[in-house]
């Protein structure tokens, strides 16, 4: 029961452009707190992808970009590569009830 | 270098309490604006955020599992521990703990660990 809404699938063929949007509200990232995303491989533990919004850690690929508008974020993958088929969550900060950390319903993004 | 891991039973019981620790290095649990959460998630499923633990005591749960949630830290040991009372067969999931980065964001996780609850 995320708050936070993506889609559960994208998909491209290599070197395509693919964007996951997640989807929140005004008590969420329409309140201004940052989204993060992360990328999980199957049987492994997430990754940081993108954090506060747009910035990459060290050692992220420069095709990964994150926006943030309103009350919707999104992940952008420029010049698609198989290694990225994986799955995508964003999370963020929800003020409601006693206020908590999120996550997004998850994306698996895959590679034609 | 960062890391940690997740340390507990495989299997508990349905009503049983659940007890997970995750030992931690790299970092200090006493620096400001450090924390370390735990996050959970079910097979084939979305990650969901459990608790949060933050380096002044402040401690963020869940608002759905906060009942049966408890989370303490042991600065001298580099340990956090979660319990988790009256788990039940859809507590099954892989738990993992992570280093939390300015009360925002997970940079660094656990390799995570299984937990099936079973009778």
């Amino acid at each position: 029961q995320s708050v936070l809404t993506q889609p559960p699938s994208v998909s491209g063929a290599p070197g395509q452009r693919v964007t996951i949007s997640c989807t929140g509200s005004s008590s969420n990232i329409g309140a201004g707190y940052d989204v993060h995303w992360y990328q999980q491989f199957p049987g492994t533990a997430p990754k940081l992808l993108i954090y506060a919004n747009s910035n990459r850690p060290s050692g992220v690929p420069d095709r990964f970009s994150g926006s943030k508008s309103g009350t919707s974020a999104s992940l952008a993958i420029t010049g698609l590569q198989a290694e990225d088929e994986a799955d995508y969550y964003c999370q963020s900060y929800d003020s409601s009830l006693s206020g908590s950390n999120v996550f997004g319903t998850g994306t698996k993004v895959t590679v034609l | 270098q960062i890391t940690l891991k997740e340390s507990g039973p495989t299997l508990v019981k349905p009503t049983q309490t659940l007890t997970l620790t995750c030992t931690f290095s790299g970092f200090s649990l006493s620096t400001s604006g450090v924390g370390v959460g735990w996050i959970r998630q079910p097979p084939g499923k979305a990650l969901e955020c459990l608790a949060l633990i933050y380096w002044n005591d402040d401690n963020r749960y869940s608002p759905s599992l906060k009942s049966r949630l408890t989370f303490t830290k042991d600065t001298s040991k580099n340990q956090v521990v979660l319990t988790m009372t009256n788990m039940d067969p859809v507590d099954t999931a892989t738990y993992y703990c992570a280093h939390s980065r300015q009360m925002k964001y997970f940079d660094y996780w656990g390799q995570g660990t299984l937990v099936t609850v079973s009778s």
